[in-house]
């Protein structure tokens, strides 16, 4: 099976300052690769598909980049409501469960 | 603009079936262009697809959950629902019910989430 890694675990970043944040695949996923955010108590938000792919109403400060086995979801200038958890998720691969474990990007 | 909403129990006995439905407002079930699905997270942990069903009735399940899973769709109701058989406590989680293209196995529309307690 498939292993999604992202890391780091916890990001700490100031309001303005840009954000990477890192996911690998243990297997090549080729670009089918999506990022979603959750924040507390709310269901997540599918932001980038095609690993950079916005989804609809995603502001442009959200990039998605990589392919195969190395990803990268890029904030730009962070705003206040950015600060959540994100999660890659593969989805070449049947079944198309395999989520990383999330990475908490906290002020 | 469509949207998602699970209901049924918070709470299930130990060893009973876990039963949630979905509503689809706003739109029709009936499209072919999506599939539509469970995802659960346990609290404070990461997500888990469950399975996913076509307006048709055409379903998939994951592996390690198919002996225990059922999802069926009433059209008629633009509703489709989830059954888990003999849960135990490590079946408690929020339940999402998601929707995802018939091409690409990402999840596009979520709903709000519903949390569910198994405890005697």
């Amino acid at each position: 099976d498939i292993v999604m890694t992202q890391s780091p675990a916890t990001l700490s970043v100031s309001p303005g300052e840009r954000a990477t944040l890192s996911c690998r695949a243990s297997q090549t996923v080729s670009s089918n690769l999506a990022w979603y955010q959750q924040k507390p108590g709310q269901a997540p938000r599918l932001l980038i598909f095609g690993a950079s792919t916005r989804a609809t109403g995603i502001p442009a400060r959200f990039s998605g980049s990589g392919s195969e086995t190395e990803f990268t979801l890029t904030i730009s200038s962070l705003q206040s409501e950015d600060f959540a958890v994100y999660y890659c998720q593969q989805y070449n691969n049947w079944p198309p469960d395999t989520f990383g474990q999330g990475t908490k990007l906290e002020i | 603009q469509l949207q998602l909403q699970e209901s049924g129990p918070g709470l299930v006995k130990p060893s009973e079936t876990l039963s949630l439905t979905c509503t689809v407002s706003g739109g029709s079930i009936s499209s072919s262009r999506y599939y539509w699905g469970w995802i659960r997270q346990p609290p404070g942990k990461g997500l888990r697809w469950i399975g996913s069903i076509y307006y048709s009735g055409s379903t998939y399940y994951n592996p390690s959950l198919k002996s225990r899973v059922t999802i069926s769709v009433d059209t008629s109701k633009n509703q489709f629902s989830l059954k888990l058989s003999s849960v135990t406590a490590a079946d408690t989680a929020v339940y999402y019910c998601v929707r995802s293209t018939v091409v690409n196995w990402f999840f596009d529309l979520w709903g709000r989430g519903t949390l569910v307690t198994v405890s005697s």
